[in-house]
């Protein structure tokens, strides 16, 4: 089964800061990389699909990069109400795995 | 789009089982697949499985062994997660989720609202 490591695991940034989480996969996976958004007590929100496609209605702020195993979510401009735990989940083939998740707060 | 709604939480004695739904409103339930991901107290999301409604064709999660059953009732539109001998570790909120279409395998694009199982005696 394929592996998905996020880094960091926690991080604090100043409202405006560009902030980045990588995610790399054990194996390659081509383009099939997701990320999710889940603020505190709630469901799990997709923000980005085949790796850079930005789903529909998610602040442009939101971006996404990468291909194979190293992959990226970068927010150019922090705002307040991006707290939340962020996760990547390959979709290359079965069984599909998310990373551990980054826990990102304000400063 | 699907919206999907979930049974209410429940509490289990550990080695019983646990039946949880996932009612799908909106568009032709039979276009979508769905997937499973649980979330322990303070964990990260763990993918359990998934059905194709269609085809009744479902995938698991090696972990789960025979532990885990998923059926579709069209009729109805509802998708059943079947957890059996519980332990505390089961313990989790559940999700249900509608895959992205396209391609054999997806992202996950629209969300049940969860469906907290408590495992405890």
């Amino acid at each position: 089964d394929i592996q998905m490591t996020q880094s960091p695991s926690s991080l604090s940034a100043s409202v405006g800061d560009r902030v980045t989480i990588t995610c790399q996969a054990s194996q390659d996976i081509g383009k099939y990389l997701s990320w999710y958004q889940q603020k505190p007590g709630k469901v799990p929100n997709l923000l980005i699909y085949d790796a850079s496609t930005l789903e529909t209605g998610v602040p442009s702020r939101f971006s996404g990069s990468g291909s194979g195993t190293h992959f990226s979510l970068t927010i150019s401009s922090l705002q307040p109400e991006d707290v939340a735990t962020y996760y990547c989940h390959h979709y290359n083939h079965l069984p599909p795995a998310f990373g551990q998740g980054t826990k990102l707060l304000i400063k | 789009q699907v919206q999907l709604m979930q049974s209410g939480a429940a509490v289990k004695k550990p080695g019983s089982s646990v039946r949880v739904s996932c009612k799908a409103s909106g568009e032709t339930f039979n276009n979508y697949i769905v997937a499973w991901v649980r979330q322990a107290p303070g964990q990260g999301l763990e993918w359990m499985g998934r059905i194709s409604p269609v085809i009744e064709a479902s995938n698991f999660a090696p972990k789960f062994g025979g532990r885990l059953t998923i059926t579709a009732d069209s009729h109805t539109k509802t998708i059943f997660l079947e957890l059996s001998s519980l332990t505390s570790e089961d313990t989790a909120i559940y999700y249900c989720a509608t895959e992205g279409k396209g391609r054999f395998l997806q992202y996950l694009l629209a969300w049940g609202q969860g469906t907290l199982v408590t495992v405890s005696s």
